[in-house]
């Protein structure tokens, strides 16, 4: 069985504030592992994701994501937020195998202060 | 601009209506899927095909009926919905391999008068 946990349901920065969004996994298995963002009225976006190799993966629009096997954790930042920023976040984890079911976390929103 | 590609984008019907959803995709893609997402929560998995043929049904109430008439195409049938029914419709599509990321259309907001 696997899970995700994501801590925080809302998260507030100001504009040009570090973004950090915590995500936790649980999987029995080497995990695959990836972030989305949705916008207002718009389907999940992939902003990256962890498969094998590098423990520090970068992603679309400034964002990274570190794979910390020893803590069971995949915390998205950004070091300075942008107003367009501002949207809803899903940490996401599959366990690969035949039927390559996402575990969705319960999402964080991302509120950008000016 | 999605590679998955759904059609309509809002859809209003009655609980005795049947229409239908409609998902299309053109990046060689074999696996295809069925969201429903509700407002503020994250999707929740209805149904995944894999090479055209339903390998996964998430316990879904019949009312929904799916179909796969090509690699590329992904459609979702609807009869005798309940207010319930109301949400977010997403399609999405992947590679045909472990660790593969979906790929998301825009969804269908779908209203049950």
């Amino acid at each position: 069985a696997q899970s995700v946990t994501q801590l925080g349901s809302h998260v507030s920065v100001s504009e040009g504030a570090l973004v950090l969004l915590r995500c936790n996994y649980s999987s029995s298995v080497p995990p695959y592992l990836f972030w989305y963002v949705q916008y207002p009225n718009q389907g999940l976006q992939l902003l990256l994701k962890y498969t094998t190799g590098a423990t520090l993966v970068k992603g679309i629009n400034g964002f990274e994501a570190e794979f910390k096997k020893s803590e069971t954790s995949f915390h998205l930042t950004k070091p300075s937020a942008h107003m367009s920023d501002a949207a809803e976040y899903f940490c996401a984890v599959s366990s690969g195998g035949s039927n390559y079911k996402l575990t969705f976390g319960k999402g964080t929103l991302l509120t950008v202060n000016p | 601009d999605t590679e998955v590609t759904q059609t309509p984008k809002h859809l209003v019907m009655g609980m005795t209506n049947k229409k239908s959803l409609k998902c299309e995709q053109h990046m060689g893609h074999r696996a295809m899927y069925w969201y429903k997402q509700k407002a503020k929560k994250p999707p929740e998995l209805m149904f995944v095909y894999s090479y055209e043929k339903l390998s996964i049904n998430e316990s879904v109430p019949s009312r929904f009926s799916p179909e796969c008439p090509n690699s590329s195409l992904l459609n979702l049938h609807l009869h005798a919905l309940q207010p319930e029914d109301s949400a977010l419709y997403l399609c999405a599509s992947s590679q045909e391999r472990a660790g593969q990321p979906q790929h998301f259309g825009d969804g269908t907001r779908l209203s049950i008068l």
